[in-house]
Order: structure tokens, then C-alpha cells, then sequence
């Protein structure tokens, strides 16, 4: 049982290199999401995708691109990388409960390092 | 004033005690509630949600105060595996996390 599964889990690039970071769930659910977490601030929403083929903004977006490929897989974008997009990106996707909640499942996440 | 409020800690515990952590947060409208778990360098787990009349699993219980806008989580007997920093998660047309408290159970 997969989950969520993000990849890669480890990345070093240079100022201004670009990136694709890999989403996909395997839980059939509706929504996606991309956060990134640094010390001291909590976990951040990029963006996210409450069903296949839409995509929003969320708190810091800019910077970075998403696609919603397909149900399963979202996948997030940094054109130009910059030193501040230092950060722990995590991936979670959700459906709504019984209860009417929409409890998030978080990938391992990638630790993205910039030079 | 953040949109989700914890008492950041580190709360330091012996094994066997009984801890509460608070969240405040300040989006009236809010409509679910979640505590989650996050291990150092891992990924937040969902611990568990929080009802109205408040909810117990096992040693946890949450609790919703809607007039006063917390929630809480008292976790009893603790274990040394239940060191971690739990995060508040406030859904009031968007999820908004917590910074976390950090709990560390000693022997």
C-alpha cells in the first residue's frame, strides 16, 4: 500500500537550474496538494488541485508551476530555482470522509537544497 | 495574530505523565479540526480528528471549543515513542497548520 509517493526524496541544484518534483497517490482520491515546510514557519500550501484538471494558488506560489497530469499524479515545477525555495516540499492528496472531513495523506517528502 | 496558534514547547515529559497542548486559531467559520503527528524529518501523520463533543482514541483525546476557538490534545501515560511534534490543523475553506509543539518523553 503506496500512498502517497513523492520523488525525488533528495535534490541539490545550482541558482537557477530547473526541477520537476514528482507526486502520485494511489488512493484514488480527488484532491492534491504541495507544501513546503521550513523551520519555525509550519507547513506552507503552494498549490493544490481539487480534482483532475484544475489547479490553485495557495499561500506561496510564486516560483513554481504544478500540472495535474492525470487523478493520480501532481507534479510541481521550479523554472528557475533560487536559494530561498531551500526547503522540505511534501505532497498530500485527500477525499472527503464519512464525517464530511478531508483528512490529508503526506508523502516522505524531498529535501531540496539550493546553491 | 497567525491564522493557527500552538505553544511551540519543547514540552519535556517523564515516561507515565499526562500532557496537553492548546491551539487557537481565529477563522470563526472554521468547519473540521485535525491533529497530526510528525516525526523529526518525516512526514505529518494524521493522529486524529476532532469532533464537536470531543473524541478519544486509546490515551488521546481531543477536545473542540468552538465558542473559544481551541482545541486541545491531552495525551496520558505517556511513552517514549510518543515524542514528536503534533500539529494543530485548522479547516476553514483551507487547511492551515500549525507550527507544531514538540513533545519529548523521558525515561
Amino acid at each position: 500500500n503506496a500512498g502517497v509517493t513523492q520523488t525525488p526524496k533528495f535534490q541539490v541544484l545550482k541558482t537557477g537550474q530547473s526541477m520537476t518534483l514528482q507526486c502520485a497517490q494511489d488512493m484514488n482520491h480527488n484532491s492534491m496538494y504541495w507544501y513546503r515546510q521550513d523551520p519555525g514557519m509550519g507547513l506552507r500550501l503552494i498549490y493544490y488541485s481539487a480534482s483532475e484538471g484544475t489547479t490553485d494558488k495557495g499561500e506561496v506560489p510564486n516560483g513554481y508551476n504544478v500540472s495535474r497530469l492525470n487523478k493520480r499524479e501532481f507534479s510541481l515545477r521550479l523554472e528557475s530555482a533560487a536559494p530561498s525555495q531551500t526547503s522540505v516540499y511534501f505532497c498530500a492528496s485527500s477525499e472527503r470522509d464519512r464525517a464530511g472531513n478531508q483528512p490529508q495523506h503526506f508523502g516522505d517528502g524531498t529535501r531540496l537544497s539550493i546553491l | 495574530r497567525k491564522e493557527v496558534e500552538q505553544d511551540p514547547g519543547p514540552f519535556n515529559v517523564p515516561e507515565g505523565a499526562t500532557v496537553a497542548f492548546n491551539c487557537t486559531y481565529s477563522n470563526s467559520a472554521s468547519q473540521s479540526f485535525f491533529w497530526y503527528r510528525q516525526d523529526c524529518r518525516k512526514e505529518p501523520k494524521l493522529l486524529m480528528s476532532v469532533y464537536s463533543s470531543g473524541n478519544e482514541d486509546g490515551r488521546f483525546t481531543a477536545q473542540l471549543n468552538r465558542a473559544s476557538q481551541y482545541i486541545s490534545l491531552l495525551i496520558r501515560d505517556s511513552k517514549l515513542s510518543d515524542s514528536a511534534t503534533y500539529l494543530c490543523v485548522v479547516n476553514g475553506g483551507k487547511l492551515i497548520f500549525g507550527q507544531g509543539t514538540e513533545l519529548s518523553v523521558k525515561p
